[in-house]
């Protein structure tokens, strides 16, 4: 089966940087996404990692060992509106091609 | 690019009847669309995959002839929920992909369902 752990709330100060990890266990990986979703909204794509190491967009980073089965984003210059659920997901092949397993979410609250 | 659609965005039934929800990929053909449900507070489930001309593929647990899924062309999908109950009532979200194996996938706004 697959599963995937990450905190289910995480409080941070505007301005500052916030980690989120996940770690996941499943029959096969062929890589690590991230969704922010806000409350009553539907989830939005934030990065991918298919291979090792650090991808960045903007204020957002997200990082992979595959080796660790572990990735995490990184929030950095966080703002209020950064404030919202944030979800791993892993696309496993033993769970059909093109299927994504999420993680049950991290609540990030920014708080001044 | 990669917008996705959803109809209704809210709708509130009695038990017992069916609703149908739809889901369009408004700027891309859909190869694959995917219907999850949330429950408040939890993460999204996967509850089928749906690809143009055959039949979608349910999860374990999920009862296909009670959400009953087409998806007739490569921008639309839908899913009906038969003889509603209260149960039913969720946030049921699409989400597709612009091509087989693509790693990302693009989210309806979702649908919220409350069945009286």
């Amino acid at each position: 089966g697959q599963s995937l752990e990450q905190p289910s709330e995480v409080t941070a100060v505007e301005g500052a940087i916030v980690q989120i990890n996940c770690t996941y266990q499943t029959s096969g990986f062929y890589g690590l996404s991230w969704y922010q979703q806000h409350d009553g909204g539907a989830p939005t794509f934030l990065s991918y990692n298919g291979l090792d190491g650090l991808e960045e967009t903007g204020r957002f980073s997200s990082f992979l060992s595959r080796s660790d089965s572990y990735g995490y984003l990184l929030l950095q210059e966080l703002q209020m509106k950064d404030s919202a659920s944030y979800f791993c997901a892993v696309r496993d092949p033993g769970a059909g091609s093109y299927q994504l397993t999420f993680g049950k979410g991290t609540k990030l609250s920014v708080i001044p | 690019g990669a917008v996705v659609s959803q109809h209704p965005s809210r709708v509130i039934c009695k038990s017992g009847t069916s609703v149908k929800i739809e889901c369009r990929s408004l700027d891309f053909q859909a190869t694959t669309m995917f219907w999850y449900r949330q429950f408040p507070k939890q993460s999204l489930m996967l509850m089928a995959t749906s690809n143009e001309g055959s039949k979608a593929t349910y999860e374990q647990g999920v009862e296909k002839d009670k959400f009953l899924i087409n998806h007739a062309s490569l921008t639309l999908s839908t899913l009906t929920v038969t003889s509603a109950h209260p149960e039913d009532s969720s946030f049921y979200i699409c989400s597709a992909t612009a091509q087989r194996g693509a790693d990302t996938q693009y989210f309806g706004p979702g649908t919220r369902l409350t069945v009286l």
